[in-house]
């Protein structure tokens, strides 16, 4: 059972516009929610994070926006650049479930388009 | 530098032949984890440590085991490998007074078992 989606399996965007990727989640236990990004032959890079006791959080041209009722978080990048070209995933975890585990989503291919 | 580095990066072996999978950071880092990538299933938590001798299971442990005799290693062990192990799977840490889950990843090893 996916606790974590991201329906999107891949996503192109020309550069200079805004890039949105999205992710649900199921477990309403989720209050911490975080973005990784990853390059080919690379581990995942930690981007961006939120706890559920926010709506937005902001960090240069990364953007996280959590909605809790709906159990959505989107991830948005502004203004996209060609560096921007990796597989999104985003994770999350729940405090009664011990602070270290982690649930990842199955990823989004970011391309931006020069 | 700081790092996580995993060894091998490529391995391919037989059915029952026990490996190791090395890891070790260099940030004297508390806590450790194991993740497989899958194509369709993302990053799934094998086994993850908050301290020596402190481990604990992920949500995919059957098959391995890992142990923490010092700080900095955290070998990821398979007993007996079996096709289904075949599998990226990388290791990261990350310091108990980071943000939560800000971890570090290493490079990964892509593991093939025939």
């Amino acid at each position: 059972d996916q606790q974590v989606k991201q329906n999107s399996p891949s996503l192109s965007v020309q550069e200079g516009r805004i890039s949105i990727l999205n992710c649900d989640y199921t477990n309403s236990m989720f209050d911490y929610f975080l973005w990784y990004k990853k390059y080919p032959a690379e581990g995942p890079t930690f981007l961006i994070s939120i706890s559920s006791i926010k709506d937005k959080n902001e960090d240069g041209r990364f953007t996280v926006f959590l909605n809790k009722s709906a159990k959505h978080l989107s991830l948005h990048i502004v203004p996209s650049q060609p560096g921007d070209s990796a597989v999104y995933f985003c994770a999350a975890s729940g405090i009664n479930f011990g602070n270290e585990k982690l649930t990842f989503g199955t990823g989004t291919r970011l391309t931006i388009i020069p | 530098e700081a790092q996580v580095t995993q060894n091998p990066r490529y391995l391919i072996t037989v059915t029952g032949k026990k490996l190791t999978v090395t890891c070790s950071q260099n940030m004297n880092h508390e806590y450790m984890s194991w993740y497989r990538q899958d194509p369709g299933l993302g990053l799934r938590q094998i086994y993850y440590s908050m301290n020596v001798e402190v481990t604990d299971k992920g949500d995919v442990p059957e098959g391995y085991k890992v142990s923490r005799k010092e700080k900095r290693n955290f070998p990821l062990i398979l007993e007996s490998p079996s096709p289904n192990q075949t599998s990226l799977y990388f290791c990261a840490s990350r310091n108990r007074w980071q943000s939560r889950h800000g971890y570090t990843f290493g490079s990964g090893t892509r593991l093939t078992v025939v």
